[in-house]
């Protein structure tokens, strides 16, 4: 989807691994979010940025670190992987609603996690 | 933000009209009516949003009754692509900060 980029598209990891779910917005945009899907269940949100240096918790924070030191980027740290944590993760440029105006959110095409 | 309440699946001849509803009977007089679709394994999609009035775009049209409680989103005329999850999200206006709440929604299966 235009401007939010998420890499990898795969991955396995061990658990109690590391690793960095990468999330680049060509958008300028102040808001990002990071969202997880379970199967046969909806988006629920994970952290969420109203702009740089200023993070804050969603629906299920808990296992997963985030930090926005540039607008540009929103990576998602899992310090150490659970199979709890198998999942697939979406960064998303949300909606920026003024009352009078709106931006559609556009979301990533997803990070596909399996955690063994 | 209200409860949404949709029918878990609906299905659609190709060409004909898809009218997926969405019950919200505790919105609020500040919150929106907004429709997502997710196509397989895909990021969710933006379709259409508002607040009272009905609305058209290019995608779609969403019709939203009077008193608020209900809506209705159609498809003109839908066709394979359009095969989706659809999700109807009520919050309320001003800055959401990105927390949108996504519930089950309605799987549309369009078939030819």
């Amino acid at each position: 989807n235009a401007g939010v980029t998420q890499t990898p598209k795969f991955q396995v990891l061990k658990t109690g691994q590391s690793m960095t779910l990468q999330c680049a917005q060509d958008m300028n945009h102040e808001y990002m979010s990071w969202y997880r899907q379970d199967p046969g269940m909806g988006l629920r949100l994970i952290h969420y940025s109203v702009g740089a240096g200023i993070t804050d918790q969603g629906e299920v924070p808990n296992g997963y670190n985030v930090s926005r030191s540039t607008t540009e980027d929103f990576p998602l740290r899992l310090l150490s992987a659970a199979p709890s944590q198998t999942s697939v993760y979406f960064c998303a440029r949300p909606e920026h609603f003024t009352g009078s105006a709106n931006t559609e959110a556009f979301f990533g095409q997803g990070t596909r996690l399996t955690v063994v | 933000d209200a409860k949404t309440t949709q029918p878990p699946s609906m299905d659609c001849a190709e060409g004909r009209a898809a009218n997926l509803p969405c019950n919200h009977s505790t919105i609020s007089g500040n919150e929106y009516v907004y429709w997502y679709r997710q196509i397989h394994s895909q990021g969710p999609q933006y379709i259409i949003h508002g607040l009272k009035n009905n609305e058209t775009n290019e995608m779609a049209s969403l019709i939203i009754t009077e008193d608020r409680k209900s809506s209705t989103l159609i498809l003109p005329h839908a066709t394979l692509r359009d095969t989706a999850v659809y999700y109807c999200i009520v919050r309320s206006g001003g800055t959401s900060y990105g927390k949108l709440t996504f519930g089950q929604g309605t799987i549309l299966t369009v078939h030819p």
